[in-house]
């Protein structure tokens, strides 16, 4: 079975930039979530989608930060204008449904601002 | 809200050794209690879980027990490896799947 994928695995920009992440959730998980790990610290959930919905985007910072799941399979996330601050590792995990705790974590997007 | 406290590292100790990784957490429900891995260069990865209270979580020669009064899940294996060198999280998730993670524990183990 193959794991949740993401993409690009490394990227650097200049603050103010813009970049997007990209994940695919493991096949057949209706639940998708975006994290943000912050160097030493544990991952901090930013959004959490049920199929296409959004269901809880409360900690995502919407003055810069963005994500949908058009068709309820792959998501990006998005972050316009990028800050110093967001450096971080950006995880997608997903599970099959959002009442099934086990989450399965893709490799990282590792994301440094200069 | 609820929330997860794991004990600093980062932790050092010979191959063999005992390992124990604390763990205490803070919730208003009944969560259920998780232990993730990251080996270098990789992604996250469940260790083990506990659903309800003296439950015991165990993989790979590791274990956990959920204990309610205490609050605590914490971490052991009786003989570490070289190969067990990685960062471990402590986690908890509510009804909702909202997941909270500790900072995390690096451990490296030596030959």
């Amino acid at each position: 079975e193959a794991g949740v994928a993401q993409s690009p695995r490394y990227k650097i920009i200049e603050k103010r930039q813009s970049v997007a992440f990209w994940c695919n959730p493991i096949s057949g998980h209706a639940t998708l979530y975006w994290y943000q790990q912050i160097l030493g610290q544990g991952p901090k959930l930013l959004i959490q989608f049920q199929n296409n919905g959004v269901v809880d985007d409360s900690q995502l910072p919407k003055d810069r930060f963005s994500a949908e799941r058009l068709k309820g399979v792959d998501s990006t996330l998005k972050i316009q204008p990028a800050k110093l601050e967001d450096s971080a590792v950006y995880l997608c995990a997903s599970s099959l449904t959002r009442n099934t705790d086990t989450q399965y974590f893709g490799p990282g997007t590792r994301l440094t601002v200069l | 809200g609820d929330s997860v406290t794991q004990m600093e590292g980062p932790v050092t100790l010979s191959e063999e050794a005992f390992l124990t990784i604390n763990c205490t957490y803070t919730a208003t429900g009944y969560p259920s209690l998780f232990w993730y891995v990251q080996y270098p260069g990789e992604g996250l990865q469940l260790l083990l879980k506990a659903t309800k209270a003296d439950d015991k979580g165990s993989n790979k020669g590791f274990e956990a027990t959920y204990r309610k009064e205490t609050t605590s899940f914490h971490l052991e294996k009786g003989s570490v490896q070289v190969s067990d060198s990685a960062v471990y999280f402590c986690a908890l998730s509510d009804r909702s799947n909202d997941m909270r993670f500790g900072a995390g524990t690096r451990l490296t183990v030596k030959p």
